[in-house]
């Protein structure tokens, strides 16, 4: 196990509602990135968080937002919950600013919206 | 443009037998770093091995082996002795050298499931 874990393991919510996911990144692991993967497809990056500040984003609306906290674990919130946001949500820790190091990724968490 | 293909959607393999998972990549960075990793069904990305763009041996990691062929720009991961534990999709990624505003983010794959038969 990488000791990446994730909260909570699956959520049900329905169009247009508010979800935060939570992620506890590995001991020693400064770094946390948020990938979104839908059915069928590879992980697609969302953003990354470096000592609390956003280091990244890729190409997702800003109804997409994290936060990452003193002791390096991160919330990633979802606005106006869409159909096509359902999803298994993957958090990943490494170390340092420029990720150089290998990301270790936790458990997932799958959204479903309804 | 896709930076990683997987060009195998699935693979049927006896166990014991070796199995080669095909990964091309494409990108005009000389500085990047090729990963393997392995999503059994719960949906955790298990990584298995790393590839530097620099470096000379190809990289190793028990029964995992990674086959680097940098003019063809190809990374294909070599499963020896396959096991029933190995069914799972495979994906390869490729984080590039250069900074995306700030962030080194993993591009992957479509992957390629996995199926070891006994």
């Amino acid at each position: 196990e990488t000791g990446v874990t994730q909260s909570p393991t699956h959520l049900i919510k329905t169009r247009g509602q508010q979800v935060t996911l939570r992620c506890s990144s590995q001991s020693g692991h400064n770094t946390v990135s948020w990938y979104q993967q839908a059915l069928g497809q590879g992980p697609q990056f969302i953003f990354q968080y470096y000592r609390e500040e956003e280091n990244g984003r890729g190409n997702f609306p800003p109804r997409f937002s994290g936060l990452q906290f003193p002791n390096y674990s991160s919330e990633l919130n979802v606005n106006a919950l869409e159909l096509d946001d359902s999803a298994l949500y993957l958090c990943a820790s490494s170390w340092g600013k420029d990720g150089t190091d290998t990301q270790y990724f936790g458990p997932g968490t799958r959204l479903t919206v309804l | 443009a896709q930076k990683i293909t997987q060009t195998q959607p699935g693979m049927f393999v006896q166990e014991k037998e070796a199995v080669t998972l095909d990964c091309t990549y494409d990108t005009s960075d000389p500085s990047y770093g090729l990963f393997w990793y392995k999503q059994p069904s719960s949906g955790e990305m298990i990584f298995l091995i790393y590839q530097g763009s620099y470096d000379q041996q190809n990289a190793t990691e028990g029964r995992y082996s990674l086959n680097f062929q940098k003019a063809r720009k190809s990374a294909n991961l070599v499963i020896s002795a396959s096991q029933l534990g190995d069914s799972a999709m495979y994906f390869c990624a490729m984080r590039e050298g250069r900074l995306i505003q700030g962030a080194q983010k993993l591009v992957f794959g479509q992957g390629t499931r996995l199926t070891i038969n006994p």
